[in-house]
């Protein structure tokens, strides 16, 4: 058990519309990752926060946004969903005297049908 | 930018057979370098960290991988596979601070023959 908590695990929704996926760091890290791994990409970084600061940003797309709240959790919002946004949404964290290692949670499957 | 690049998507040993999985990186400044396990319909876990201390590194469940700055490398070897070894490994790549994201390779399936 890494810490990090992911939910819901599965997710199935219609095109075109919007979900919440939300994550919870460990306890004390203030760093929170999300990746998204799919067949055709592969695992690709979307989003990273910091203390609540959006830190850096990757292949994110204009449809997803993401935010982390005062009590560090984390949510992606993902809007206008497409077929293929269909993926497996992993967080991850980080901080304290491991602030190098990125501990992941189980990850959200989505399915756009 | 910073990148890695594991050849091959599928590698299959017998067990108790020395496991090699490739991994090549890319970077302009000293990165650090990760090994990641994912099981089916699992995360993925850490299996070992590259962090610019010892060039041999020692992961968990016996793993251990070499980084070789005038090769760009960082293998992953274990001595002898166990059936339970049979997942998808990820080598990836980050830096520190605002660009401490994870760069990770393709992947690599190994299965174990019995």
């Amino acid at each position: 058990d890494s810490g990090v908590t992911q939910t819901p695990k599965h997710l199935i929704t219609a095109t075109g519309q919007r979900v919440t996926l939300r994550c919870s760091p460990r306890s004390g890290d203030l760093s929170v990752y999300w990746y998204q791994q799919s067949l055709d990409q592969g695992l690709q970084f979307l989003i990273q926060y910091y203390n609540g600061e959006e830190r850096a940003k990757g292949n994110i797309l204009e449809r997803f946004s993401a935010q982390q709240f005062p009590d560090l959790h984390s949510e992606l919002n993902l809007s206008s969903l497409e077929l293929g946004d269909s993926a497996l949404y992993f967080c991850a964290s980080s901080g304290g005297s491991r602030s190098n290692e990125q501990f992941f949670g189980p990850g959200t499957r989505l399915t756009v049908l | 930018a910073q990148s890695v690049t594991q050849l091959g998507s599928h590698v299959s040993v017998s067990e108790g057979a020395l496991v090699l999985l490739r991994c090549n990186y890319s970077s302009s400044v000293p990165p650090y370098l990760f090994w990641y396990v994912q099981y089916p319909n699992q995360g993925l876990q850490l299996l070992l960290k590259y962090t610019s201390a010892a060039t041999l590194v020692k992961g968990i469940n016996g793993f251990e991988a070499e980084f070789k700055k005038s090769e760009t490398s960082f293998h992953l070897t274990k001595p002898s596979a166990h059936m339970s070894d049979a997942a998808e490994y990820f080598c990836a790549v980050s830096g520190t601070g605002a660009n401490s994201k994870l760069t990770f390779g393709k992947g690599i399936t190994l299965s174990v023959r019995p």
